[in-house]
């Protein structure tokens, strides 16, 4: 199985604030990294597909990069709505693997 | 608008089946270019990708998982259900459903979770 090592576990920052989110794949996944927000009580949102492309009715402050196994997803500019936990997910191979999460939480 | 909703009994006890439906709206479990997946989330933990069901039948498992679930879909209904045996407390779990979708990027493609449910919370408890 693929490995996906997420960092950080959680984060606290504030409105406004530059916030990322690194992802490392344990082999070569091509470009084929997903990001996830999840909030309580709500469904999962696609956020990033395919690395950096991002989801149709994402807000532009996601956006996603890479570096051969190393993923990045960036949050330009922290809104009190983006306080949720984000997951990073390969597609490249079954079976599918996630990352074990980055909490945002607000400073 | 493709919708998900999830369904399933709440809580079972150890050892038992369970079942849990996904019904699809706004969509078709026969199109070509979705799988439907199963995913789960255990209380404070992360997200373990289950099964998933194209729409020609045919299946994929977590090898995790492989010897205790089952994963089928009923097109009469628009629907596909996940079947889990022998269960246990490590079982309880978030359970979500997601269309599985190959979106084009340039001249290639990728797949992702594009549509999920709201998921349904199994607990297992005697």
């Amino acid at each position: 199985d693929i490995q996906l090592t997420q960092s950080p576990s959680s984060l606290s920052a504030s409105v406004g604030d530059r916030v990322t989110i690194t992802c490392r794949a344990s082999q070569s996944i091509s470009s084929h990294l997903s990001w996830y927000q999840l909030k309580p009580g709500k469904a999962p949102r696609l956020l990033i597909y395919a690395a950096s492309s991002l989801q149709s009715g994402v807000p532009s402050r996601f956006s996603g990069s890479e570096s051969g196994t190393d993923f990045t997803l960036t949050i330009s500019s922290l809104e009190p709505e983006d306080i949720a936990a984000y997951f990073c997910q390969q597609s490249h191979s079954t079976p599918r693997t996630f990352g074990q999460g980055t909490k945002v939480e607000l400073k | 608008q493709v919708q998900l909703q999830e369904s399933g009994p709440g809580l079972v006890k150890p050892s038992e089946t369970v079942s849990l439906t996904c019904g699809v709206s706004g969509g078709s479990v026969s199109s070509k270019t979705n799988y439907w997946s199963w995913i789960r989330q255990p209380p404070g933990k992360g997200l373990e990708w289950i099964a998933n069901i194209y729409y020609s039948g045919s299946t994929d498992y977590n090898p995790s998982l492989k010897s205790r679930v089952t994963i089928s879909q009923d097109t009469s209904k628009n629907q596909f259900s996940l079947k889990l045996t022998s269960v246990t407390a490590a079982d309880t779990a978030m359970y979500y459903c997601a269309r599985d979708r190959v979106l084009p990027v340039g001249t290639t493609f990728s797949y992702a979770f594009d549509i999920w449910g709201q998921g349904t919370m199994l607990t297992v408890s005697s």
